[in-house]
């Protein structure tokens, strides 16, 4: 059974910093992997998807990697603000097409401190 | 705004009460998702629709019934419902899983 974890389970940091989260998975058989943003009491915001067979991916402040075979992705986020602060969540997909279902972690709960 | 609408985005009901989350998306996707998001619990797939027609069940208990009249909108009917259902419903849509998913912002649900 595939299992998702996330950790830290928080993290508090001043504004400015550099971070990283990690996400690991128990079964490298995955579609892809994707990093979701989610603010309190709101839905999820895409923020990066992984395929397969890709070592990363990049958007603004943010880099994603994947490395299936160890079982491991990371989010990097570059000179962190205090707009940042919000929980974030891996999820795997399990099989292609419309079918797949996503095996989500517990998520990292950021703050940043101005 | 995502594409992925839900309404509404709060609800209070009583255990006696039958109630409906509405879920529409705009983006021509041909999957539906609901989602359940409990407190400290991963979120949990419920129900998953390709096509309008269901293709996965997570053993969810028949007080939870869902309805995909068409591609673009999804329902989750909701009847005699416990306190411990009380949680974020969250709706979901995709196109092939090659390009992820989106989601809504959410119905809290509060069961009294």
């Amino acid at each position: 059974k595939q299992e998702v974890t996330q950790i830290p389970a928080a993290l508090s940091v001043p504004e400015g910093e550099n971070l990283v989260l990690n996400c690991s998975f128990t079964d490298s058989a995955i579609y892809n992997l994707q990093w979701f943003r989610q603010d309190p009491g709101k839905g999820l915001t895409s923020l990066l998807l992984i395929q397969s067979s890709q070592r990363e991916q990049t958007s603004g402040r943010l880099n994603a990697s994947l490395d299936k075979s160890s079982g491991r992705s990371t989010l990097y986020i570059a000179a962190s603000q205090p707009g940042d602060s919000a929980t974030y969540l891996c999820a795997v997909s399990l099989t292609g097409g419309s079918q797949g279902n996503l095996i989500f972690g517990k998520g990292t709960k950021l703050s940043v401190k101005p | 705004e995502t594409g992925v609408t839900q309404t509404p985005r709060h609800l209070v009901m009583g255990m006696t009460n039958k109630k409906s989350l509405k879920c529409e998306q705009h983006l021509g996707h041909n999957a539906m998702y609901w989602y359940k998001q409990s407190a400290k619990k991963p979120l949990e797939l419920m129900f998953v629709y390709s096509l309008e027609e269901r293709v996965e069940n997570n053993s969810v208990p028949s007080r939870f019934s869902p309805e995909c009249p068409n591609s673009s909108h999804l329902f989750l009917h909701l009847h005699t419902l416990q306190p411990e259902d009380s949680a974020l419903y969250l709706c979901a849509s995709s196109q092939d899983v090659d390009y992820g998913y989106t989601f809504g912002s959410g119905t809290r649900l509060t069961v009294v």
